[in-house]
């Protein structure tokens, strides 16, 4: 297994534009999240997976925001009319549902976007 | 108010020169306190998970403590190769069963040869 992956690793957009972030988890883990990390800020927490039910959203997940995980296997994050506040950096993580390592998450590299 | 604070923000130490980061969370019930290591362009990677005060972890040169309000991350006789952002988080209880991450700011640390 080549853990989580992330694609696009980088995206320049135009403010305005829609972008679209894909996630493959580790295929044995039923929990995927989503979290959002700004320079010199730890990441956080936008939305959570089980299998392919959304769980948990947080309040900075605005409707601009539509995650989506369709066969519970891999998600993508979009964000619809992109704004320079979002600029970040967007990290996904995925872990079993259950036993020793149900809390521990492994990440992926993260996707980088700069809003123009 | 910050649920979690790290401090310090960086560090530098001198390769061989121990040293402590400290986390402290305010949170109403812990459901467990994790340390991360993050490099430059890279996810975070987990080191340890601390659940009740007292508890200990240990990996390699990193030991990991927890008290009531505060964990420490302790480095013994740092390598250059330890330079990295330490980043802590809280798992907090909720009547949902949340499996949030709060996390801390973080602490850049340079080990200098």
């Amino acid at each position: 297994d080549t853990g989580v992956s992330q694609d696009p690793r980088h995206k320049i957009t135009k403010r305005g534009q829609n972008v679209t972030f894909r996630c493959d988890p580790i295929s044995e883990h039923n929990r995927l999240y989503w979290y959002r990390q700004t320079l010199g800020q730890g990441p956080e927490f936008l939305t959570y997976f089980q299998n392919e039910a959304q769980l948990e959203k947080s309040r900075l997940l605005s409707d601009r925001f539509s995650a989506e995980r369709p066969k519970g296997s891999f998600s993508t994050l979009e964000i619809q009319r992109t704004e320079q506040g979002d600029s970040a950096m967007y990290l996904c993580a995925s872990s079993p549902a259950s036993g020793a390592g149900a809390n521990v998450l492994t990440f992926g590299a993260g996707s980088r976007l700069t809003v123009l | 108010e910050d649920q979690v604070t790290q401090s310090p923000e960086a560090l530098r130490l001198q390769e061989g020169e121990s040293s402590s980061l400290n986390c402290s969370y305010t949170v109403s019930g812990l459901r467990g306190l994790f340390w991360y290591r993050q490099d430059p362009g890279k996810g975070p990677e987990f080191l340890f998970t601390l659940y009740s005060a007292g508890e200990e972890k240990e990996k390699e040169r990193l030991k990991a403590t927890l008290t009531k309000k505060e964990s420490f991350l302790h480095i013994t006789a740092p390598k250059p190769e330890d330079s990295a952002t330490y980043l802590c988080a809280v798992r907090e209880h909720s009547g949902a069963g949340s499996y949030q991450l709060t996390f801390g700011k973080g602490t850049k640390l340079s080990v200098i040869p």
